[in-house]
């Protein structure tokens, strides 16, 4: 089973919708979360981390839930600009190790 | 100025060569990441230096050699290149090893073995 795994979509959505991904993971000791958003043919950026209390960020909302063992990311109000694959990333109690999921692709759609 | 500079960005070559890909981080970070990006999107990570020591090192074959000859360098070096080494080679840096620090990637290395 893979470390991290997420939808790779694509979810193909109208300007100013809401959308949703989730990402689960299989360590259950895992300590932190991040989204990273990865643009066609660029390398990947940090969007924001994932806080156990849950955090938002503008349009984005980040959420953990540690008994279902899943992070998901919320962008509200869809933009044309959001339109790249969001990658999660978990780090398991070795804090050197890095897991990123394959991607969710997000299209938003005029 | 580019904060992660990888070179070359685009790099094409025959089985069986040997090649380097450079890697250079003005952030003045800690810790340094190779990682390969292959056709499926998958990033998986390779190798990790804190301070020009070697701290991960995962199951990748001994074709693959990192050096960091300073903290703001880490350089790759490939031998005998198989047509399975094609992919997307990213290199990122964070400011100190851990999971709390952000990455900041390079713009990646497209590697094509014909």
């Amino acid at each position: 089973r893979k470390e991290v795994e997420q939808d790779p979509g694509p979810f193909n959505v109208p300007e100013g919708a809401t959308v949703a991904f989730n990402c689960t993971y299989s360590n259950s000791a895992s300590q932190s979360f991040f989204w990273y958003r990865q643009d066609c043919r660029k390398e990947p950026k940090l969007l924001m981390s994932v806080y156990s209390s849950g955090n938002e960020d503008g349009r984005f909302t980040a959420q953990l839930n540690r008994a279902s063992q899943y992070i998901s990311l919320l962008i509200r109000d869809s933009k044309l600009s959001d339109s790249a694959t969001y990658l999660c990333v978990v780090t398991p109690y070795n804090f050197n190790k890095f897991y990123f999921g394959s991607g969710t692709k997000l299209n938003v759609k005029p | 100025d580019t904060a992660v500079s990888q070179t070359p960005k685009y790099l094409v070559t025959q089985m069986g060569n040997d090649k380097s890909i450079k890697c250079e981080q003005n952030l003045g970070h800690d810790t340094m990441y190779w990682y390969k990006q292959d056709s499926k999107k998958f990033l998986k990570i390779m190798f990790s230096y804190n301070n020009k020591e070697l701290i991960i090192n995962e199951t990748v074959p001994n074709r693959f050699s990192p050096k960091s000859p300073d903290k703001a360098h880490l350089n790759l070096h490939i031998n005998s290149l198989e047509l399975g080494d094609s992919a997307v080679y990213f290199c990122a840096s964070s400011q100190m090893a851990g999971a709390s620090y952000e990455q900041y990637f390079g713009p990646g290395t497209r590697l094509t073995v014909t």
